[in-house]
């Protein structure tokens, strides 16, 4: 079946580093993908998403692209914050609208 | 104005106890979601309505009852409640159709049981 697999965390970087998690995927047809953030105590987001093969999310300096070849979404951000620290989840659609989720990855940023 | 809100926040019980959580979406969407997230922030699907017609019903115990009114309401009934039941709860809500499989999630309400 359709599946999500992220790097595990936690991710520790220092303020203005360069981030990627890692999300690649299994799926029959063609679904969107997308990532979430949940921020502390919050619940989940919509980070940024992407439709079909090739396309770029972005939002908020993150971006993602849809990569069909490698059956990836990695995400990427060129200079983080503390205020990034946040638990970041890749998911895909399914049938009866559901999203099948990654198991999430921690992100703690250090000043 | 808030777009997916549940209620009560924070719940601390006995074992044993029954207890509600309830949803509302003021978004017109016509599909709802439970979600159960563990500690280690894994997030599982519980049920999913869709224009009040359960679609999703995953493997949850039967001590858990989901129930739709209207479209806007899911609320979440736990019979005999275990300690294996807490957890973080949260509803989502997204409108079919198109490119629509957006979620739209609640705050989350976060369930102790002692």
């Amino acid at each position: 079946g359709d599946s999500v697999t992220q790097m595990e965390g936690p991710v520790t970087l220092s303020e203005e580093a360069f981030l990627t998690i890692n999300c690649t995927y299994t799926a029959t047809g063609y679904p969107s993908l997308f990532w979430y953030v949940q921020y502390p105590g919050e619940g989940l987001q919509l980070l940024l998403k992407a439709t079909k093969a090739d396309d770029k999310g972005s939002n908020k300096g993150f971006e993602a692209t849809y990569r069909k070849e490698t059956t990836s979404f990695h995400l990427e951000k060129g200079s983080v914050q503390v205020s990034d620290s946040a638990v970041y989840f890749c998911a895909l659609s399914a049938p009866n609208y559901q999203l099948i989720w990654g198991a999430g990855t921690k992100l703690i940023i250090k000043p | 104005d808030t777009a997916v809100s549940q209620t009560p926040k924070y719940l601390v019980t006995q074992m044993g106890n029954d207890k509600s959580i309830k949803c509302e979406q003021n978004l017109g969407h016509d599909t709802m979601y439970w979600y159960k997230q563990d500690s280690k922030k894994f997030l599982k699907i519980m049920f999913s309505y869709n224009n009040k017609e359960l679609i999703i019903n995953e493997t949850v115990p039967n001590r858990f009852s989901p129930k739709s009114p209207d479209k806007a309401h899911l609320n979440l009934h736990i019979n005999s409640l275990e300690l294996g039941d807490s957890a973080v709860y949260f509803c989502a809500s997204s409108q079919t159709g198109g490119n629509q499989e957006t979620q739209y999630f609640g705050p989350g309400t976060r369930l102790l049981v002692l």
